[in-house]
């Protein structure tokens, strides 16, 4: 199963660029790697979806090596409102089933 | 274009009892998603439906079922309700890729479940 492993937390201030990094050792060779923001009581939304080396959208960019082993999304210049959990996903496959397996993602807290 | 939507947003029963949860897909998606999320956890998933059949399920007992319809909403039955069922319970549509890899999903805003 490809696994998803991220910080628990972490903290910046505003106007500050943010990296959260995300690692995903066994993920499938066609698998692409998403990211999601989620605030409380609302359902995950879409942020930025790469496969390898760099995708950039209106929000963020993400940042994929060769290896695919890891990805970094990178959000520019937060604002309080960036203040939510980030989630970062892989495909699951096993025996021929696939499915999106979710990790505990990431708190990020912009301060003031 | 309307998004997901699901209802009810809030529901309180007890335990012991049945609940029935719907789900409406993004415009064009056919395939539905179920997620459990407990407070302060991630998603946990439950089941995928394409084409009104069961295509995936996650790690959840036969208490949790589905349905989905020819228009391709979906619906998510709870039986015997136990207390730990409390969660908000989320519906992501996607539109299926030929391959069945990854998939953009598209999430409502969820049914808050309080179970007594």
């Amino acid at each position: 199963l490809a696994k998803t492993t991220q910080p628990i937390s972490m903290d910046s201030y505003e106007g500050q660029e943010v990296n959260i990094t995300c690692s995903h050792n066994n993920i499938a060779t066609n698998d692409y790697i998403t990211w999601y923001q989620q605030f409380p009581s609302q359902g995950p939304r879409f942020i930025i979806q790469g496969y390898k080396t760099k995708v950039t959208n209106e929000v963020a960019s993400l940042f994929i090596p060769a290896d695919r082993k890891s990805s970094t999304l990178s959000l520019p210049r937060v604002s309080l409102s960036d203040t939510a959990v980030y989630y970062c996903l892989v495909g699951s496959r096993m025996d021929s089933s696939y499915k999106l397996i979710f990790g505990s993602g990431t708190r990020l807290l912009v301060r003031p | 274009d309307a998004g997901v939507t699901q209802s009810p947003t809030h529901l309180i029963k007890t335990r012991g009892q049945q609940v029935t949860l719907r789900c409406s897909p993004k415009s064009g998606h056919d395939t539905v998603s179920w997620y459990q999320q407990a407070l302060g956890q991630g998603p946990q998933f439950i089941f995928q439906y394409y084409e009104e059949e069961e295509r995936q399920r996650g790690n959840f007992p036969d208490r949790f079922s589905g349905h989905q319809f020819p228009n391709y909403s979906s619906e998510l039955n709870v039986n015997a309700l136990l207390l730990g069922d409390s969660a908000l319970y989320l519906c992501a549509s996607s539109l299926d890729r030929e391959d069945g890899t990854n998939e953009k999903l598209f999430f409502g805003s969820g049914t808050q479940l309080s179970v007594l």
